[in-house]
């Protein structure tokens, strides 16, 4: 079995600042990564998602995330973000093999203030 | 279609009825998730639909809880005689086998049992 751990409920920042949002991960299998965002009143969206390579992923909307083996981690990164990115993040992961579906953090609200 | 769809996009029953939740997954997808998204229970694996295989249950947290996924396309979820505890966010994804098998998201039916 696994889980996610997103260390921080909230995450306040101003309007251009860098943001880095944490996810833990604990699995005794390989895993895919996944980072989601979800807006108010919407579904969740993919950002990114790492399933092998380079452990530095590119996303959507500037985000990138960063595969860390040894520490078990995913963080999420933006070096400057938009009012518009107010939003909840959620990081998942998924057995490699076999059948499993994902498991979700809990979320970490990202709240951008001017 | 483009993305995956879902149902009403709000529901509002009264304790004890009957309600159902409709999905339209992306079309060629043969994998097919329920979700529920709950306040302060985060995002909950209901039940998993893969092609023509035994579709896995394991997260109905009850015998209310049941779903079909018609053809191998369409899916619908019912819940029987609600209860207020049933008041959540009903999220439908569905994926392909490649590609890590990436989960896409539809918006979601707001279901609140008074």
């Amino acid at each position: 079995a696994q889980s996610v751990t997103q260390l921080d409920s909230q995450v306040p920042v101003f309007e251009e600042a860098p943001v880095e949002l944490r996810c833990n991960y604990s699995s005794s299998v390989s895993v895919y990564l996944f980072w989601y965002v979800q807006y108010p009143n919407q579904g969740l969206q993919l950002l990114l998602k790492y399933l092998s390579g380079s452990t530095l992923v590119k996303g959507i909307n500037g985000f990138e995330a960063e595969f860390n083996k040894s520490q078990t981690s995913f963080h999420l990164r933006k070096p400057s973000v938009h009012i518009s990115d107010t939003a909840e993040y959620f990081c998942a992961v998924k057995e490699v093999s076999g059948y499993s579906t994902l498991t979700f953090g809990k979320g970490t609200m990202l709240l951008v203030s001017p | 279609g483009a993305g995956v769809s879902q149902s009403p996009s709000n529901k509002v029953t009264e304790k004890g009825k009957d309600v159902e939740l409709r999905c339209d997954p992306i079309s060629g997808h043969t994998a097919l998730y329920w979700y529920r998204q709950s306040l302060g229970q985060g995002l909950e694996f209901l039940i998993y639909f893969q092609g023509n295989s035994a579709p896995d249950k394991s997260g109905l947290p009850s015998d209310r809880f049941s779903a079909e996924r018609t053809g191998g396309s369409v899916s619908t979820l019912t819940i029987q005689r609600t209860q207020q505890e049933d008041s959540a966010v009903y999220l439908c994804a569905s994926s392909q086998r490649e590609g890590g098998e990436t989960q896409y998201f539809g918006p979601g039916t707001r279901l609140l049992v008074l």
